[in-house]
């Protein structure tokens, strides 16, 4: 069974960083696109970033409001995707989940979420 | 960016009654090769998403045969033949055919 389990949400100040972590069982996430979507209190999903299996190329893409402040990476060692947020806004403030693709044009896997707050 | 947009915003349903809800796109999610990558998830209330349907209406793997998606080009349909406890949260429909992937604002499902 593949499971994704994300970690690294915290409270952090405006203009911090955090990283998140998504590690992943059952596959290697290397081999499939995977995405990070957040969602703000009370609000609905919004997709931040997009990492491309390797196979396919390995590149990553990022929404516009988090381009250039978001970097998304992985280490095969640990089997873990990564989310690197600096210059963080309070609009960032979000439940922050890892999904992948197994299914072909489809996110069918989703992990838990982890909450990033920030404020002063 | 392709906009979706979910109608109704809010739908109180019997018990055992059915429920249908609309997207609708800002251009045509059919890609070149055909396919339309068009998926709906379901949240429950403090649970992460869930894949529901893909493609239109092919239903992910346990999911309920009440359930069922259809559609094309951009004008796209859930529904739930008879609706049951456990089905009460949000539905989202989300199109992975081009990034940035982009969500409906959602649909919450409540008993009446």
């Amino acid at each position: 069974e593949v499971q994704l389990v994300e970690s690294g949400g915290d409270l952090v100040k405006p203009g911090g960083s955090l990283r998140l972590s998504c590690a992943v069982s059952g596959f290697t996430f290397s081999n499939a696109w995977m995405t990070w979507v957040r969602q703000a209190p009370g609000k609905g999903l919004e997709c931040v970033g997009l990492s491309i299996s390797k196979p396919d190329g390995g590149t990553t893409h990022y929404t516009a409001p988090v381009k250039g402040r978001f970097t998304i990476s992985g280490d095969d060692s640990k089997n873990t995707l990564y989310l690197q947020m600096s210059s963080l806004k309070t609009e960032d403030t979000a439940v922050y989940y890892c999904a992948m693709s197994l299914l072909p044009g489809a996110f069918d896997i989703w992990g838990q979420g982890t909450t990033v707050t920030v404020s002063a | 960016d392709i906009v979706l947009t979910q109608t109704p915003l809010s739908s109180p349903v019997t018990l055992g009654q059915p429920a249908s809800f609309s997207c609708r796109s800002s251009q045509s999610l059919e890609q070149n090769d055909g396919n339309t990558l068009l998926t709906w998830l379901q949240q429950r209330p403090g649970q992460p998403p869930r894949l529901l349907i893909h493609r239109i209406s092919n239903r992910f793997s346990g999911v309920p045969d009440r359930f069922s998606g259809s559609g094309a080009g951009t004008d796209f349909t859930l529904k739930i033949s008879r609706v049951e406890a456990e089905d009460v949260g949000v539905y989202y429909c989300m199109q992975v055919t081009q990034f940035p992937y982009t969500f409906g604002q959602g649909t919450k499902l409540e008993i009446k």
